[in-house]
């Protein structure tokens, strides 16, 4: 199993500019998540899924949308892009949720400028 | 929302220590995991720890639920220990968000 695989690895946008981070899990997880890590900070949630169809907003959803059309991908989408959203973001997946560990993708080092 | 504190923010210690984490959470929990952040930013679950003890080798935890938190122990620490060790919860109640609040982390530096 490759787990939880996210793309790109680094991205270097323009303030204005739009993009989406791609993640896919191999793991047949029904719950998946997106959370952003500031530097020298926590994670904090931006969407989640519960599963194919179903997405609900976390902490801090402004300036993003989520789609879930399979159970093995959950793509972020950035529109507009602005420096505040100059982070390191995370996918997640689990099998269910209140008992099974959660498992992280590598993260996208996202720069806007 | 849940509130999750974790202490102490920065630890340093020489190579062969033991060190005590702590994690004090705000409500009841139904979830609570810790994790590693190696110095590369990867994240690895260490422990699903809602209540009672589990050991991992050099690392175990325990989770006291009546009185909200979480302890992660390291013995005979190592280079490899360094990085930041985060704590994260889900309350007990249904909310409607159902997904883990993290803390803001211990950074732990091991020092040879």
């Amino acid at each position: 199993n490759a787990g939880v695989t996210q793309t790109p690895k680094f991205r270097i946008l323009k303030i204005g500019q739009s993009m989406t981070l791609q993640c896919t899990q191999d793991m047949n997880h029904n719950y998946m998540y997106w959370y952003r890590q500031d530097p020298g900070m926590g994670l904090k949630l931006i969407y989640y899924s519960v599963g194919a169809g179903i997405t609900d907003k976390g902490e801090v959803p402004n300036g993003y949308n989520v789609s879930r059309s399979t159970t093995e991908d959950f793509p972020l989408r950035l529109e507009l892009a602005a420096p505040s959203q100059t982070s390191v973001y995370f996918c997640a997946s689990s099998y269910v949720r209140t008992n099974s560990p959660l498992h992280f993708g590598n993260g996208t080092r996202l720069t806007v400028t | 929302g849940i509130q999750v504190e974790q202490s102490p923010p920065d630890l340093i210690l020489q190579e062969g220590a033991n060190s005590t984490l702590r994690c004090n959470f705000s409500d009841s929990v139904n979830n609570l995991q810790w994790f590693h952040q190696n110095p590369w930013g990867q994240l690895i679950n260490l422990f699903y720890i809602p209540s009672g003890t589990k050991q991992n080798g050099r690392l175990s935890a325990t989770t006291v639920a009546t009185e909200r938190y979480s302890l992660l122990y390291i013995s005979s620490s190592q280079t490899t220990d360094s990085g930041v060790y985060f704590c994260a919860v889900e309350r007990g109640r249904d909310t409607g968000r159902r997904a883990l609040t993290f803390g803001s982390g211990t950074r732990l530096q091991v020092q040879p």
